[in-house]
């Protein structure tokens, strides 16, 4: 079954500590993104990767950082620097632009 | 500012009601997605469009460029159909989202 896999689905972490969250696909997508998701707020893009070993910043990339060392995976980390990270954070992917996105199942984090 | 405006932000409806969630955008498209997302949170999409219309079960959904406009309609809602629908547009290589529509289908 192809599909996106995101872990932990929740997370709980202490302020001051950085938090990686993962993101695998087996869909064989160049394109992949992380957003994150907020009470009665739309989705915002934290980073996209059109391609391996690139990747641009989105809207709100100020406190995350992430990498892009293999296809299938798009690794994100949430550093001390985010000011509110408490959230609940979305990965998709798809093949390229236009085209369906693909998301994962949520990682919902909670610092405490 | 939004790219992307949805309305209504919530609905209530009776099982079998015939429900529209509309959906208006600012910015030049090459696409328009639906989307639903469950009370777990995860996401399905249910449509791309990028003109007229297109049909899947009981859902159908119609886009007008001219107009930057999308409509999403349930025919003979159900309550399994309770979710949040979200509209995203693709402008450039950037999805953007509007805020959803949380629709309710009463039994």
């Amino acid at each position: 079954d192809g599909g996106i896999t995101q872990s932990p689905k929740y997370l709980f972490r202490k302020e001051g500590q950085n938090v990686t969250l993962s993101c695998e696909q087996n869909l064989n997508h160049d394109a992949m993104y992380w957003y994150r998701q907020d009470p009665g707020q739309g989705l915002r893009l934290i980073y996209y990767s059109q391609i391996v070993n690139d990747f641009q910043k989105g809207d709100i990339a100020e406190g995350y950082s992430v990498s892009r060392e293999k296809k299938e995976s798009f690794p994100l980390t949430v550093t001390s620097a985010q000011k509110n990270p408490t959230a609940f954070y979305l990965c998709a992917s798809t093949r390229g632009a236009p085209d369906t996105q693909y998301f994962g199942p949520g990682t919902r984090l909670t610092v405490l | 500012k939004n790219e992307v405006e949805q309305s209504p932000q919530n609905l209530t409806a009776q099982e079998g009601e015939f429900i529209t969630i509309n959906c208006s955008y600012s910015v030049g498209i090459s696409a328009l997605h639906w989307l639903q997302q469950h009370p777990g949170g995860g996401i399905v999409s249910l449509f791309m469009l990028s003109s007229g219309k297109k049909k899947h079960g009981r859902l159908i959904a119609t886009i007008n460029i001219q107009e930057k406009h999308s409509s999403l309609h349930i025919t003979a809602s159900h309550p399994r159909d309770s979710a949040v629908y979200i509209c995203a547009v693709l402008g450039g290589n950037q999805f953007y989202f509007g805020t959803g529509t949380s629709l309710t289908v009463i039994p």
